[in-house]
């Protein structure tokens, strides 16, 4: 069974904090498949990011970046200098690869960036 | 080029009633998934396609649900009867599978279903 942790359901910062959404996910498949998407308030879901389980390198996109840690099994995502258009909800999701693997999602956490 | 799109945006309908959502995956994607979006649980997998053959229909959550896939550019899912607990969002995403490496799900903007 996979599961997906967002631990925090609600932050709020003030713009240019840096912040931090946290990830733990669980799935007894050797390989995997990590991503993040965003739900600003008009509903859509963006894709941000995909990560695969034999790729642990973190990355950087601008002023967001994601620490992957096999070891602690998390996920974790990080926005530097936070801006009001930040404000949406986040949510971690997981895909094994067995059969009929699904994309699990986690709860969701509502980032809100106050000016 | 065009993402997954969905209509309606937004649908009210009184308990009872036949209600259509429909989704025009991304050209040249050959799964789609349907998904439904509620407070209480959250971003949850109804159904999938792949080649416009449904897979795995155990998030279907009962027999008033049902969903279609008639070619590669069209599906729909419909709720027969409704009823106020289907109140939720309803996204629908496609991605490109070839079996070899984890795509990524694009989602349409989803459709909100309000059933009074």
């Amino acid at each position: 069974a996979q599961k997906v942790t967002q631990a925090q359901t609600e932050i709020s910062v003030v713009e240019k904090e840096d912040v931090t959404l946290d990830c733990v996910y669980e799935t007894r498949d050797t390989t995997y498949y990590l991503f993040w998407y965003k739900q600003p308030p008009s509903g859509e879901l963006v894709f941000l990011i995909r990560r695969n389980s034999f790729d642990e390198q973190n990355e950087i996109s601008g002023r967001y970046s994601w620490n992957f840690q096999k070891s602690t099994s998390s996920f974790n995502f990080t926005i530097t200098a936070s801006q009001v258009v930040d404000s949406a909800v986040y949510f971690c999701a997981l895909r094994g690869t067995g059969a009929n693997s699904k994309l699990t999602f986690g709860k969701g956490i509502t980032l809100s960036v106050r000016p | 080029d065009a993402g997954v799109i969905q209509s309606p945006r937004h649908e009210v309908t009184e308990m009872g009633q036949e209600v259509t959502l429909r989704c025009k995956p991304i050209s040249g994607h050959n799964s789609l998934f349907w998904y439904r979006q509620t407070m209480m649980r959250g971003l949850e997998l109804l159904i999938y396609f792949n080649n416009n053959v449904p897979i795995d229909d155990s998030g279907m959550p009962e027999d008033r649900f049902s969903a279609k896939m008639p070619n590669a550019s069209f599906s729909t899912l419909k709720i027969q009867p409704s009823e106020p607990r289907d109140s939720a969002v309803y996204f629908c995403a496609s991605t490109l599978w070839t079996g070899l490496e984890e795509n990524i799900q694009y989602f349409g903007a989803g459709t909100r279903l309000s059933v009074l």
